[in-house]
């Protein structure tokens, strides 16, 4: 049973608007979050963190918003650009461990 | 600085071939990590290291055998290739367990079909 959810496989957002992508998590020891982007061919980039002590962190153009009582985080890309096509994954630590836990990517395409 | 390097890039084995995936880091971090990528299944966790000379299992490590011999290097072998093997590999390091502080770093992938 997947721990780290993201619902949405694809996700088609128009240059400039808002893209949103969600992610649900069911173990209430995930202490850290963690966004990373991946492109064709490349690894996947770390691009943006949240821990649970807070609602929201923001860098730049990414905003990641957390919900604790709802077990659910999402990054908020303002405004979106075609570069930001892309594989995103969400990620979850949990309290005292080491090993990330990633949900299985939604890929998010900026259409110019 | 070229960061995880990951070698070969592409691989078809057939059933019962064995090989070793080589990730090499040059930022002197402790922690290293191989992971697996197949569609749906986001990455999962095969083996990692919190230090030279140590392995751990990970969540995904049945046909899988590790190494880290050196600190900077960190082998993945598969000792007898299954269909079921066929996957995205990714190598991972960070300076020490992930936080904060210490995001993971990954190489560009081993893409490997097992026929």
């Amino acid at each position: 049973d997947q721990q780290v959810k993201q619902n949405s496989p694809s996700l088609s957002v128009q240059e400039g608007r808002i893209s949103i992508l969600n992610c649900d998590y069911t173990n209430s020891m995930f202490d850290y979050f963690l966004w990373y982007k991946k492109y064709p061919a490349e690894g996947p980039t770390f691009l943006i963190s949240i821990s649970s002590i807070k609602d929201k962190n923001e860098d730049g153009r990414f905003t990641v918003f957390l919900n604790k009582s709802a077990k659910h985080l999402s990054l908020h890309i303002v405004p979106s650009q075609p570069g930001d096509s892309a594989v995103y994954f969400c990620a979850a630590l949990p309290l005292y461990g080491n090993k990330l836990v990633f949900g299985a990517g939604t890929i998010l395409r900026v259409k110019s | 600085n070229a960061g995880v390097t990951q070698t070969p890039k592409f691989r078809v084995l057939k059933t019962g071939q064995s090989m070793t995936l080589l990730c090499a880091q040059d930022m002197n971090h402790e922690y290293m990590y191989w992971y697996r990528q197949d569609p749906g299944m986001g990455l999962r966790l095969i083996h990692y290291s919190v230090g030279e000379g140590t392995t751990a299992k990970g969540e995904v490590p049945d046909g899988y055998n590790v190494s880290r011999l050196k600190k900077q290097n960190f082998l993945l072998g598969l000792e007898s290739a299954a269909p079921s093997q066929t996957s995205v590999y990714f190598c991972a390091s960070s300076r020490q367990g992930v936080n904060y502080n210490s995001p993971l770093h990954f190489g560009n992938g081993t893409r490997l079909t097992v026929t």
